[in-house]
């Protein structure tokens, strides 16, 4: 049982290119998460998803976009990579009988942006 | 809306010490409390839960117990070793959907 998967686990950016971060998670959850943490704070969100075709926005969307067209898969999309968006990305999880209330969470994605 | 406040770190101690790291939160309703542990270069696991007021939550020797009336979830250990430096994160979860709120995380350094 891999639980979820980002991937990849580190990757420099130029101001203004692109790039998607992906995520699988295996255990038939419906709702998957986005997070990015900056040194030294807490969590943010940046976008969820409640089940496969919705998705909605978090406290800190701006310059990020997702999809969810399967109920495995939550990619985020970074269209214009900025100096602000250096950060470590985090995938989560929940749902399901066993995962209900709960978050389970990617090894994490570390994006520096030059 | 809803919120977590935890103790300002780092946090160090000696090992064999107690620990306590304080959290307090502001929500609506009954919400679900986590404390989540995150080791160095790693995600978040989930340490321990309560779903419930007064409810203790319980994971290798750390305890936590979900007070209402004081609306605290305050994370404790009797003795802290070595491998229990990481950064610790408070977090609560509205019962109206599956949204979670995290603390900014307190960073625990234990010293041999």
């Amino acid at each position: 049982n891999a639980g979820v998967t980002q991937t990849p686990k580190f990757r420099i950016l130029k101001i203004g290119q692109s790039m998607t971060l992906q995520c699988a998670q295996d255990m038939n959850h419906n709702y998957m998460y986005w997070y990015r943490q900056d040194p030294g704070m807490g969590l943010k969100l940046i976008y969820y998803s409640v089940g496969a075709g919705i998705t909605d926005k978090g406290e800190v969307p701006n310059g990020y976009n997702v999809s969810r067209s399967t109920t495995e898969d939550f990619p985020l999309r970074l269209e214009l990579a900025a100096p602000s968006q250096t950060s470590v990305y985090f995938c989560a999880s929940s749902g399901g009988l066993s995962g209900a209330n709960v978050l389970t969470f990617g090894a994490g994605s570390r994006l520096t942006v030059l | 809306g809803n919120s977590v406040t935890q103790m300002e770190g780092p946090v160090t101690l000696s090992e064999e010490a107690f620990l306590t790291i304080n959290c307090t939160y502001t929500a609506t309703g009954y919400p679900s409390l986590f404390w989540y542990v995150q080791y160095p270069g790693e995600g978040l696991q989930l340490l321990l839960k309560a779903t419930k007021a007064d409810d203790k939550g319980s994971n290798k020797g750390f305890e936590a117990t979900y007070r209402k009336e004081t609306t605290s979830f305050h994370l404790e250990k009797g003795s802290v070793q070595v491998s229990d430096s990481a950064v610790y994160f408070c977090a609560l979860r509205d019962n109206y959907g599956q949204n979670f709120v995290f603390g900014p995380g307190t960073r625990l350094s234990v010293l041999p």
